[in-house]
């Protein structure tokens, strides 16, 4: 079974705080993901990665830098947060873009921001 | 862009009964994935379908890229079945996922 694990599970900070969200993956995978779901809407993708040291822009990218340090680690940084980014966080991996697609999730990072 | 319309966006089912979630899509898809959001705020994989239907327990999946629709299926649902239900499709031409906006069981005794 693939293994995708994110961490802080829960997070709170204030407006204007600095947030690190880790994800590592121990599945081989090329392609990573960072999602933000919110209630009443699917999940929505932020940024992705397909290796260290790549980084694509997703569709709702404002606020929100990432990187992926090596082929486990994909980190998402925000680093002046406000309260519409308060969400739940999803890390994603996948072994190919769309071929196979299939994705395997993290359980999810809870951020609130007050 | 893309679109996955997701219904309904609420069920409610008493223990034992069955129903079915829904998504239209506006483009060709070539694969659909369908999840679980659970209590704990947990993703879980349910179905990964390119054509055809799939089975598992109380749960079927089916995927007609040309009518460009899916549906998922539950039989029986119980007690821990609630949750929200999302699908997610990816655009044959580009490859992109996109989601559902999602549905929210509720099983009731």
């Amino acid at each position: 079974e693939a293994a995708v694990t994110q961490s802080p599970r829960n997070k709170v900070t204030v407006t204007g705080g600095n947030v690190t969200l880790s994800c590592r993956q121990t599945n081989s995978h090329n392609y990573m993901y960072w999602y933000r779901q919110d209630t009443g809407h699917g999940l929505r993708l932020i940024h992705y990665s397909y290796g260290a040291g790549n980084l694509q822009i997703g569709d709702v990218p404002d606020g929100y830098k990432a990187t992926r340090t090596t082929q486990e680690d994909f980190f998402l940084l925000l680093e002046l947060a406000s309260p519409s980014q308060t969400s739940l966080y999803f890390c994603a991996s996948s072994d190919e873009w769309g071929n196979t697609g299939q994705l395997y999730f993290g359980e999810g990072s809870k951020l609130t921001v007050l | 862009g893309d679109q996955v319309e997701q219904s309904p966006s609420a069920l409610s089912l008493h223990e034992g009964t069955g129903s079915a979630l829904r998504c239209n899509f506006t483009t060709t898809m070539r694969a659909v994935q369908w999840f679980r959001k659970n209590s704990r705020g947990s993703l879980i994989n349910l179905f990964y379908l390119a054509s055809g239907t799939k089975e598992n327990g109380r749960l079927k999946s089916a995927f007609d890229s040309k009518e460009r629709y899916s549906t998922l299926h539950i039989r029986d649902a119980q007690l821990e079945d609630s949750g929200t239900y999302f699908c997610a499709a990816i655009n044959t031409n580009t490859g992109k996922l996109t989601f559902g906006d999602g549905t929210v069981l509720t099983v009731k005794p």
